[in-house]
């Protein structure tokens, strides 16, 4: 049982390049979700999803897309990349079945956009 | 909207002096509240949370938080702490409906020898 799983750990894009964060959950868990960390701002969240084939907008969703086709993976997308998007991100994962609250988090990607 | 204020960015304290971390919150309907911790270049770790049971809530590595609902407070307390409890805390709101989670912005804990 790995838990959530991120990848990569580590990228460095130029502006205006494009990637795609995944993350991979072997729990089983319905709700899924994307936030970004930066210095002084805590946790942020970007796209989330409520079940496979969900997706919807977070606090912070401009300049991101997301997809959720399996119910274990939910991708991250940047289609141009911009420094403002330099910051290290986190997904995380919840069961869904009304008893257990708790968000479980994957280590981290770390993103650089020059 | 749920929000969550933590009040110091930065805390220091000395080996087995008592840490409390604040944390205050904004919420229209009775919150779920969290504290999560993150080790340098690692993600974040579940310290304990409240659900609406007993206001007083045991977590891990000795922290316990009491929920004040006339002061909208969560703060987190270890009596004693250690050179290991250097690390950024995070306290955060549940939105009930479908667990989306709000964080304040963190407060770094160093400890001195």
């Amino acid at each position: 049982n790995a838990g959530v799983t991120q990848t990569p750990k580590f990228r460095v894009l130029k502006t205006g390049q494009s990637m795609t964060l995944l993350c991979a959950q072997d729990m089983n868990h319905e709700y899924m979700y994307w936030y970004r960390q930066d210095p002084g701002m805590g946790l942020r969240l970007i796209h989330y999803s409520v079940g496979e084939g969900t997706t919807a907008k977070g606090e912070v969703p401009d300049g991101y897309n997301v997809s959720r086709l399996k119910k274990q993976n939910f991708l991250l997308g940047l289609e141009s990349a911009a420094p403002s998007q330099t910051s290290v991100y986190f997904c995380a994962s919840v069961p869904g079945d009304g008893y257990t609250d708790t968000q479980y988090f994957g280590p981290g990607t770390r993103l650089t956009v020059l | 909207a749920q929000s969550v204020t933590q009040l110091g960015s930065h805390v220091s304290v000395s080996e087995g002096a008592l840490v409390l971390l604040r944390c205050n919150y904004s919420s229209s309907v009775p919150p779920y509240l969290f504290w999560y911790v993150q080790y340098p270049n690692q993600g974040l770790q579940l310290l304990l949370k409240y659900t609406s049971a007993a206001t007083l809530v045991k977590g891990i590595n000795g922290f316990e938080a009491e929920f004040k609902k006339s002061e909208t407070s969560f703060h987190l307390t270890k009596p004693s702490a250690h050179m290991s409890d250097a690390a950024e805390y995070f306290c955060a709101v549940s939105d009930l409906n479908d667990y989306k989670l709000s964080f304040g912005a963190g407060t770094t804990v160093t400890v001195r020898a």
